[in-house]
């Protein structure tokens, strides 16, 4: 029953700094996205994907890149780190268009210093 | 204008009480409509899909007003345990892209 499974849990991080946050579902779902949650601003949509190979720019896309090259896999990657992405991390998958619940990984909790 | 609101609370009610959220969506062609329940420092989970015909799932009830696009969520006889964080959640057109408001936070005391 794994799910989705985000890897770290924590980071800390340098300004300047890159990573990569890694997002993985074992539902065979065609759809994922990653949030960003702050505090009074709920979730707020970085990327999304429909499927392998095909991604979309969210509401707040600058400062992230991604890629899905795999069903299962859908990283988030950090060019250079800012205090302003000092965040909690969410990826979501869900099924399809038709079945759109979104199901969510643990969480990242990402602070740049 | 955000695309999705919510009033952020805190709504303080005693066991027992009913309480309702209600929860705006800008985009009047949206297509799908859900509630998510999401406990302190944890990630959120579904709670129920919102229909047209309104929808109940034990002490919860969801509703969907097109005309005059909100949705809302009622909880009859609070429970301690239902001290969460609500969070609406607004499907676009297309199916594409969920939006979610910044959540309703409920304490239910004793």
């Amino acid at each position: 029953n794994a799910g989705v499974t985000q890897t770290p849990k924590f980071q800390v991080l340098k300004t300047g700094q890159s990573m990569t946050l890694q997002c993985a579902q074992d539902m065979n779902h065609e759809y994922m996205s990653w949030y960003r949650q702050d505090p009074g601003m709920g979730l707020r949509l970085i990327h999304y994907s429909v499927g392998a190979g095909i991604t979309d720019q969210g509401e707040v896309p600058n400062g992230y890149n991604v890629s899905r090259s795999t069903t299962e896999d859908f990283p988030l990657r950090l060019l250079s780190a800012a205090p302003s992405q000092t965040s909690v991390y969410f990826c979501a998958s869900s099924k399809d268009r038709v079945e759109n619940i979104q199901y969510f990984g643990a969480g990242t909790r990402l602070s740049v210093l | 204008r955000k695309e999705v609101e919510q009033d952020p609370g805190p709504f303080n009610v005693p066991e027992g009480a009913t309480v309702a959220f209600n929860c705006t969506y800008s985009n009047s062609a949206s297509q799908s409509f859900f509630w998510y329940r999401q406990d302190c420092r944890k990630e959120p989970k579904l709670l129920m899909s919102v229909y047209s015909s309104g929808n109940e799932d034990g002490r919860f009830t969801a509703q969907l007003n097109r005309a005059s696009q909100y949705i809302s969520l009622l909880i009859r006889d609070s429970k301690l345990s239902d001290s969460a964080t609500y969070l609406c959640a607004v499907m676009e057109t297309g199916g594409f892209k969920t939006i979610f408001g910044a959540g309703t936070r409920l304490f239910v005391k004793a």
